[in-house]
């Protein structure tokens, strides 16, 4: 079983729907939870943080569950921009904040 | 500017030529990373360092090596590249405990 869990998509929905992400992760040592964004063959770029109260970065909402060790990502008002693959990321504690990748969730956004 | 720099961007080469790819951030981060990137598999970790002169295998460490003498930088050294190493090779750097921020990535291909 991967260590963390996504739907791979491709999510296709219109211009100004909204949309939501899952992921699922095992590791019950998880500490910091993160969504990041990639755009095709370019880095991943951190989107935002996920904190157990949820917290709202303008349309982007997440939301951490840590007792069913669930992650989501709530997108409103989709645009042609959001287009991109979100990539769950979790880090694992111990010396080394080591982060484990989804393998990511492909959404494509059309008019 | 805040970032990561990797080079080449682009890299042709043939099966058992040594190559090294450069990485150097400067942000004054202890951490450091390599990720390599393969369709369905996502981001997967080659090696790590938690500072100068410390380093240690992720998940995929076989064929590769890395070195830290200087914080700011971290290369990727393919002593006898394999095809089976193409890939989309990332390095990232973060402070303890915070997000990493990513190179724009070198595409390989072993001929």
């Amino acid at each position: 079983r991967k260590e963390v869990e996504q739907d791979p998509g491709p999510f296709n929905v219109p211009e100004g729907a909204t949309v939501a992400f899952n992921c699922t992760y095992s590791n019950s040592a998880s500490q910091s939870f993160f969504w990041y964004r990639q755009d095709c063959r370019k880095e991943p770029k951190l989107l935002m943080s996920v904190y157990s109260s949820g917290n709202e970065d303008g349309r982007f909402t997440a939301q951490l569950n840590r007792a069913s060790q669930y992650i989501s990502l709530l997108i409103r008002d989709s645009k042609l921009s959001d287009s991109a693959t979100y990539l769950c990321v979790v880090i694992i504690s111990g010396g080394y904040n080591k982060l484990i990748f989804g393998a990511g969730t492909r959404l494509a956004v059309h008019p | 500017e805040a970032q990561v720099t990797q080079n080449p961007r682009y890299l042709i080469t043939v099966t058992g030529k040594k190559l090294t790819v450069t990485c150097s951030q400067n942000m004054n981060h202890e951490y450091m990373s390599w990720y390599r990137q393969d369709p369905g598999l996502g981001l997967r970790q080659i090696y790590y360092s938690m500072n100068v002169e410390v380093t240690d295998k992720g998940d995929v460490p076989e064929g590769y090596k890395v070195s830290r003498k200087e914080k700011r930088n971290f290369p990727l050294i393919l002593e006898s590249p394999s095809p089976n190493q193409t890939s989309l090779y990332f390095c990232a750097s973060s402070p303890p405990g915070g997000g990493y921020t990513f190179g724009s990535g070198t595409r390989l291909t072993v001929v």
